[in-house]
Parts: C-alpha cells; structure tokens; sequence
C-alpha cells in the first residue's frame, strides 16, 4: 500500500549501468525531498543519497540521485558485484495522513 | 559515530504489547535537531515507518498504527522506547530505530535517516 512505486527488479551485467525509478505525488516527491536506501541482504537499510542527489561520506560517485515533478530516479553506473541488494526510495507525505513513506523496493541484480 | 541498538523480546503473544528500547551511543540523544524514529520490516517485504519522537517528546505516528503505537525518550539513558498494543501476527517484522536529519528550507522538506539499527525481530505468537 506504499503510496510510492518502484520496479520490482532491475538487472545488468557488470559493469553497466541501471536506473530505478521512484514515482510519487505532488503531496510527498513532488513537494519534498527524496533519499534512498540500500539493503544488502539481511542486513539494516543504509543511507546512499539524501536531498534528492546529495551522497554521504563514503558513498561513491557512481551512485546518483535526480527527481523531476513527481518522481524520483537512482541511478548506478559501473554495476558491481556488490552491490546486489534492495533499493528503497523514501520522502515525507505531506497529505492529510501525514507520515514519512518508502518505496515499494527494488531488487538490483548483476547478471 | 553514532550507533544505534534495538533490544528487546523476541517473541511477543498476541493481545500483548511489543516493546522495544533502542540504546544511542557515540553521542548524546538530546543533541542536535533530530528525529529518533521506529521503522519496520516484515520477511520479504517492504520498508514502513512506524513513528518518530524529538527529545522534547514530541511525537508523530504512522495513523494506520496510531491507536496502537506510543513513542517515548528517556533522555537520562540515552534511549528512546516504542510501544505496539493488541499485537497480531502481522506485526510480525524486524523492527529498525533510526536517526533521521529534518529541515526546511525554500525548497521544500526534507528528513532522512542518517544512522540506522542493526534491527530486531519480533515474532508474535502464542
């Protein structure tokens, strides 16, 4: 029942590049901004971009972030074994119920 | 470096109240503008945010858990606490405490979470 919606699954060889999109509303991507989330499997959730392409410290730079209108795109060049996991894109929804919200997730896959 | 540690019972009955503390270390709770927040994840799905708490104990909830779910910080211990009532086997998830970053500015808002748990699971069932 997210209110933000993710492909299920992306794939690519190594060393390429993917895209996952994130799409919203004016009430949370449209107004707010939006970070996303990597899980390794089991493992907790880890912050890999924030105010919509800004990377923490340590985050290399072939992971970018962008948002136009109501959605959201992650993109991962230079794919790496490593990082197969689940991506999830989040922001606040400023709506009558107001509540932060994640994306439906993505599984990223290196074939 | 904050750090942050979920603990708790790992099994819970159902009709009862699941509840979690989350321990802060590498810095003080009461430092700083930021949210500390309770996220969930049931096996093999997505991620659902269950509430946050500032350290003046100002609250916000999830409202499809807002009935159940009661947010507290106890500043002494640098720890914030969450309570679930009347538990069902779809409360059934590895619960996630957060910090999480929040500002406006001209643009919009924006809150992130910036240091994460390991995680915890919780299973309810008798």
């Amino acid at each position: 029942q997210s209110v933000l919606t993710q492909p299920p699954s992306v794939s690519a060889a190594p060393g390429q590049k993917v895209t996952i999109s994130c799409s919203g509303s004016s009430s949370n991507i449209g107004n707010n901004y939006v970070s996303w989330y990597q899980q390794l499997p089991g493992t907790a959730p880890k912050l890999l971009i924030y105010d919509n392409n800004k990377r923490p410290s340590g985050i290399p730079d072939r992971f970018s972030g962008s948002k136009s209108g109501t959605s959201a795109t992650l993109g991962i060049t230079g794919l790496q074994t490593g990082d197969e996991a689940d991506y999830y894109c989040g922001t606040w929804d400023s709506s009558l119920s107001a509540r932060y919200v994640f994306g439906t997730g993505t599984k990223v896959t290196v074939l | 470096q904050v750090q942050l540690q979920e603990s708790g019972p790992g099994l819970v009955k159902p009709s009862q109240t699941l509840s979690l503390t989350c321990t802060v270390s590498g810095g003080s709770i009461s430092s700083g503008s930021y949210y500390w927040s309770w996220i969930r994840q049931p096996a093999g799905k997505g991620l659902e945010w269950i509430g946050r708490i500032y350290t003046s104990g100002s609250t916000n909830y999830n409202p499809s858990l807002k009935s159940r779910v009661t947010i507290s910080v106890d500043t002494s211990k640098n720890q914030f606490s969450l309570k679930l009532s009347s538990v069902t086997a779809a409360d059934t998830a590895v619960y996630y405490c957060a910090r999480a970053v929040y500002y406006y500015d001209s643009s919009g808002y924006r809150e992130y979470f910036q240091h994460w748990g390991q995680g915890t699971l919780v299973t309810v069932s008798s």
